[in-house]
């Protein structure tokens, strides 16, 4: 079964160090999304992205953060300098279309210290 | 603020238990509904979609009901298996694609 694939599994980084955390959606799919959630929180939508371009973004998505899809399998979010509150665990999801069922990745674990 | 909110939880039940978990949403503009499930330090599983008339699938029966707002999902001989954090998602409807969660309801199946 095709699946959403994330690396790493864990990030530990330094306040203002730049992260790229890294995704390959399932292959056929045309939406591709990241959302985050803070240790004992609720999932919060980030940013999603079609036809290479961002489509729809949160508040959360402020200028430190950025998508790119460099070619025609990886997705990336890149935090430019990183924050001790941006710690938490990053899932990167796609859909084939755009109201169809999202599949999430195992996750990024993204430790800011 | 659109919100999505559930039982607080934890819901603790003997194997074998028939369960069942309520959300609302606020946003009456909303057109997709789902069921996820999460286990500890994982990511959201699709558990499935809701539809209006209602959907079911195997021991899981979910229930959408538009007017009042109100998403069901029910489980029927609940297996240990199912222990998870069952996770109540729509989205804001408007051509909007992003999916807005709950907080979840935490589901204890004890042997």
């Amino acid at each position: 079964e095709p699946e959403v694939t994330q690396t790493p599994s864990h990030q530990v980084t330094q306040m203002g160090q730049e992260v790229i955390l890294r995704c390959v959606p399932i292959s056929n799919h045309l939406y591709f999304y990241w959302y985050r959630q803070i240790l004992g929180q609720k999932v919060e939508f980030l940013v999603s992205f079609y036809n290479n371009e961002i489509s729809e973004k949160s508040e959360i998505f402020d200028d430190q953060f950025s998508v790119e899809r460099p070619d025609g399998s990886n997705f990336t979010l890149k935090i430019r300098s990183t924050k001790l509150e941006d710690s938490a665990m990053y899932f990167c999801a796609s859909s084939a279309l755009g109201l169809y069922e999202q599949y999430f990745g195992p996750g990024t674990r993204l430790t800011v210290t | 603020r659109k919100e999505v909110e559930q039982d607080p939880g934890p819901f603790n039940v003997p194997e074998g238990a028939t369960v069942a978990f309520n959300c609302t949403y606020s946003n009456s503009a909303s057109q997709s509904f789902f069921w996820y499930r999460q286990d500890c330090r994982k990511e959201p599983k699709l558990l499935m979609s809701v539809y209006s008339s209602g959907n079911e699938d195997g021991r899981f029966t979910a229930q959408l009901n538009r007017a009042s707002q109100y998403i069901s999902l029910l489980i029927r001989d609940s297996k240990l298996s199912d222990s998870a954090t069952y996770l109540c998602v729509v989205d804001p409807g408007a051509g909007s694609y992003q999916l807005t969660f709950g907080k979840g309801t935490k589901l204890s199946v004890i042997p």
